[in-house]
């Protein structure tokens, strides 16, 4: 069973502060994504990671890839209050194609 | 993005009845959607993969019996719940497969059985 563990589960610190999120597997993963879900809402598809040791960009939010294609971690710059969700990382798995979610991160950003 | 519905966005139901679930992609054919089952407070839980003409893939765990799938056409797959009880109320997400590494997610059901 591929397992994608996640970390921290809960946070919540200050407005501007930095944070990084983690998530970590033993299981090599085709491409691994990262998602943001409201409540009530459908995970919403932030950013897709392919390559070992990629790193995306998407304003604020910094994606990186590790080499092995194992891990990822999200590092958000100077949080506003507006980041408040719950942050899902997601492996593909090779040949089936299917999404493996780690536990999720529920992220409060305090004004 | 693409556009994923799904119908309807809560329901309530009394124990022991079937509740159908219908999700579908608006401007895109998706020959796979995926079944989701969220818990408060918990992550994504694969239920069972959805094919379009074929018999739907189920996770370990999942009863097949209990949660029937139908992909009848490339834009529609349902979920039904069959006697439903309490336990079986959570949230239920679907996804619409665009490419291989690309799902588009449904705005979630909750389901309540009281």
């Amino acid at each position: 069973t591929q397992l994608l563990e996640q970390s921290p589960q809960f946070l919540s610190i200050q407005e501007g502060e930095n944070l990084t999120v983690y998530c970590n597997s033993s299981s090599v993963f085709s491409s691994l994504q990262w998602y943001r879900q409201e409540p009530g809402e459908g995970p919403v598809l932030l950013v897709t990671v392919v390559t070992g040791g990629e790193v995306k960009k998407l304003k604020r939010l910094t994606f990186q890839f590790g080499d092995a294609r194992k891990d990822s971690s999200l590092h958000i710059t100077a949080a506003q209050p507006g980041d408040t969700g719950l942050y899902l990382c997601a492996g593909v798995t090779r040949g089936a194609q299917k999404l493996v979610f780690g536990q999720g991160t529920r992220l409060t950003i305090n004004p | 993005g693409a556009v994923v519905s799904q119908h309807p966005s809560w329901v309530i139901c009394k124990s022991g009845t079937s509740v159908k679930i219908e999700c579908r992609s608006l401007d895109f054919q998706a020959t796979t959607m995926f079944w989701y089952r969220q818990f408060p407070k918990q992550s994504l839980m694969l239920m069972a993969t959805s094919n379009e003409g074929s018999k739907a893939t189920y996770e370990q765990g999942v009863e097949k019996d209990k949660f029937l799938i139908n992909h009848a056409s490339l834009t529609l797959s349902t979920l039904t719940v069959t006697s439903a009880h309490p336990e079986d109320s959570s949230f239920y997400i679907c996804s619409a497969r665009a490419s291989l590494d690309t799902q588009y997610f449904g705005p979630g059901t909750r389901l309540t059985v009281l």
